[in-house]
């Protein structure tokens, strides 16, 4: 079965750090891109980045570019996304998701569960 | 910058169909998905490559993307089917989403 596992929930404080982890499974690894999507509470999904764990192709969107950091490890398959200084407009659930098999379009198939980001003094 | 626009609501009668639509300029051009995400759960592909299903979701989801407007539409909608739903592009190596509808179904 093919499996996104992400990292469990966080509270931070403005300032802080956080990385956090999406892990697949059950499937070859390095051969699909794997996206990031914040949902803000009660909002819509915004597409943050994608990255191709192979060579670690990655790709920003203009409005995450310099916001987050997303980086992959292929020895233990595993995805990451990362603030060095967080904020309260960071509060949000973040998802990590498989692009599907296609050369000419961008989907994404399988969804991990999703990490719930709560910033807060 | 590319933009998907969706209407926020929509509502259909149980057994009847539901049309949920997706503008963009020149969207025909492009292949668009569909997602459902219903409270509390993540996103889930019901449509992809404008009509294409993936396995385990039901016939009677389909899509289509002619000219300017992608859309999803339901069939003899259900309860079970009342969720957000999100069309979603590809433009210029960059993922694009629309702002989502409401579907309700009462």
């Amino acid at each position: 079965e093919v499996q996104l596992v992400q990292s469990g929930a966080e509270v931070k404080k403005p300032g802080e750090s956080l990385k956090i982890s999406c892990k697949g499974s059950g499937y070859s690894f390095t051969d699909y891109w794997i996206a990031w999507v914040r949902q803000m509470p009660g909002k819509g999904l915004e597409w943050m980045g994608i990255i191709y764990p192979d060579n670690s192709d990655t790709r920003y969107s203009p409005s995450f570019q310099g916001q987050v950091t997303i980086s992959a490890d292929k020895s233990i398959t595993t995805a990451y996304l990362q603030w060095s200084s967080l904020k309260a407009s960071d509060t949000a659930m973040y998802y990590c998701a498989k692009r599907g098999r296609s050369d000419h379009s961008f989907f994404m198939d399988v969804w991990g569960k999703g990490t719930t980001v709560t910033v807060s003094s | 910058s590319y933009e998907l626009t969706q209407s926020p609501s929509v509502s259909v009668s149980p057994g009847q169909t539901a049309s949920i639509t997706c503008s963009g300029d020149k969207l025909g051009d492009k292949y668009v998905c569909w997602y459902q995400q219903k409270p509390g759960q993540s996103p889930v592909l019901v449509i992809y490559q404008n009509n294409k299903r993936p396995s385990g979701i039901p016939e009677r989801f389909s899509g289509s993307n002619p000219g300017n407007t992608a859309t999803l539409t339901i069939s003899g909608t259900q309860a079970m089917d009342e969720a957000d739903y999100y069309c979603q592009a590809w433009d210029r190596s960059t993922v694009i989403f629309g702002g989502g509808t409401k579907l309700t179904v009462l």
